[in-house]
């Protein structure tokens, strides 16, 4: 059975930090991983995408790498903002009827 | 509409009660999705349609959970009989054809908290 393990739970860090969140799964044979921004009381948003057979994606100020025979992604976030501060959730697809398997989720917190 | 939308965003029942939850996913979209998610956890799959069929659902905990997509658009979830483990946000997310490489555009969720 597939599970999606995230750490830490809560982070908390001064604006302008660099930050990494990590995501690790347990069966290699995944289709793709997706990161979520959840904000509290909405709905997920979907942040960046990687195919099983890439190893990086990157929007903007965020880049998720996926190291698919070890099991493990990050999602490195530069220079952040208060306005980064929500939940971060990691999913796998397991199949191509796109069902996903998401970690617990990481709770971000950005000090002005 | 713009997005995925679900109604009614807030529900409580008392326990025994019936509960039907709505989603309206993005109109053309071929692929629902409902997810269940409780308090402090990430979203657990609970069933998925492709148009009117429902070819997975294998995440329903157990049969009071019902869901129907008659039409091929909208879809309801059904909960008889609720219980206080049922209370937990009720995801609802479509894609256009919900291959591996689409991405799920996702509803806020209906809260439901069963007294």
């Amino acid at each position: 059975k597939q599970e999606v393990t995230q750490i830490p739970a809560a982070l908390s860090v001064p604006e302008g930090e660099n930050l990494v969140l990590n995501c690790s799964f347990t069966d290699s044979a995944i289709y793709n991983l997706q990161w979520f921004r959840q904000d509290p009381g909405k709905g997920l948003t979907s942040l960046l995408l990687i195919q099983s057979s890439q190893r990086e994606q990157t929007s903007g100020r965020l880049n998720a790498s996926l190291d698919k025979s070890s099991g493990r992604s990050t999602l490195y976030i530069a220079a952040s903002q208060p306005g980064d501060s929500a939940t971060y959730l990691c999913a796998v697809m397991l199949s191509n009827t796109g069902k996903l398997i998401f970690g617990q989720g990481t709770t971000l917190q950005v000090k002005p | 509409g713009a997005g995925v939308s679900q109604s009614p965003r807030y529900k409580v029942a008392k326990r025994g009660q019936d509960v039907a939850l709505r989603c309206d996913p993005i109109s053309g979209h071929v692929s629902l999705f409902w997810y269940q998610q409780a308090l402090g956890q990430g979203p657990e799959f609970l069933t998925y349609f492709q148009n009117e069929a429902q070819l997975d659902k294998s995440g329903l905990p157990s049969d009071r959970f019902f869901a129907e997509r008659p039409e091929g658009s909208v879809s309801t979830l059904k909960i008889q009989r609720t219980q206080q483990e049922d209370s937990a946000v009720y995801l609802c997310a479509s894609s256009f054809a919900g291959l591996a490489g689409d991405t799920q555009y996702f509803g806020p969720g209906t809260r439901l908290t069963v007294l």
